[in-house]
């Protein structure tokens, strides 16, 4: 079974649709997390859910909206796709929202998502 | 504010050669942590190693060891006799130690590995 799975792996769309990417672990983790990585493989964090609840958002447009409908699943609708919001999307998740004992605080991520928009 | 530098881009080397990556980061916290990821061709994140700010002791992993170094603020990997399954990207990544900021890594630009037979 895949730790943290994401659908689709890839999305092709036109501007102006608006798509979702579903992201799901099964490894009992309480935090849930949204990175972008760009054309140029840079990584970036956009959103994080601990417990269904947002603690970090860092400032993306409001056109993404995440949901986190159980601790388990933590999805990502885009509204209104722009040509620069062509990128891969990864899913992570980590076992608390701090570490301790013996935690590593190592974040799990799924295997991407593609989005290309035209 | 935090920030994560790999300066090499891109490092070839010919199988069974070593290879460094630096990572050096910029932090005003006492206490934090630092990350290696693998991203291979096939894209996935591939978690390698997490150091907290108060273990400076290096650590080795079969072929893979790492150089922390508060005083230089630098966290290097290296990757002895390299192998052609080496070819990847590796990200450094460096993440605040309290509370709500747990998870919110900022990573490097990454460093592309390759490694030719």
């Amino acid at each position: 079974d895949t730790a943290v799975s994401q659908t689709p792996k890839y999305l092709v769309t036109q501007m102006g649709n608006d798509k979702s990417i579903k992201c799901e672990q099964n490894l009992g983790h309480d935090t849930m997390y949204w990175y972008k990585q760009d054309s140029k493989k840079f990584l970036k964090i956009m959103f994080s859910y601990n417990n269904k609840e947002l603690i970090i958002n860092e400032t993306v447009p409001n056109r993404f909206s995440p949901k986190s409908p159980d601790k388990a699943h933590l999805n990502l609708h885009i509204n209104s796709l722009e040509l620069g919001d062509s990128a891969v999307y990864f899913c992570a998740s980590s076992q608390e929202a701090f570490p301790s004992g013996g935690n590593t605080g190592e974040l799990f991520f799924g295997e991407g998502s593609r989005l290309t928009v035209l | 504010a935090q920030k994560v530098t790999q300066a090499q881009t891109e490092i070839s080397v010919v199988e069974k050669e070593d290879v460094t990556l630096d990572c050096v980061y910029e932090t005003r916290d006492t206490t934090y942590y630092l990350f290696w990821y693998k991203q291979p061709p096939s894209g996935e994140l591939v978690f390698l190693i997490r150091r907290n700010s108060f273990d400076e002791q290096n650590e080795i992993s079969g072929r893979y060891s790492w150089n922390f170094q508060k005083s230089t603020s630098s966290f290097n990997f290296t990757i002895t006799a390299s192998q052609v399954v080496d070819s990847a990207v590796y990200f450094c990544a460096l993440s605040e130690a309290y509370g709500d900021s747990w998870g919110k890594l900022q990573f490097g630009a990454g460093t592309q590995v390759v490694v030719t037979p």
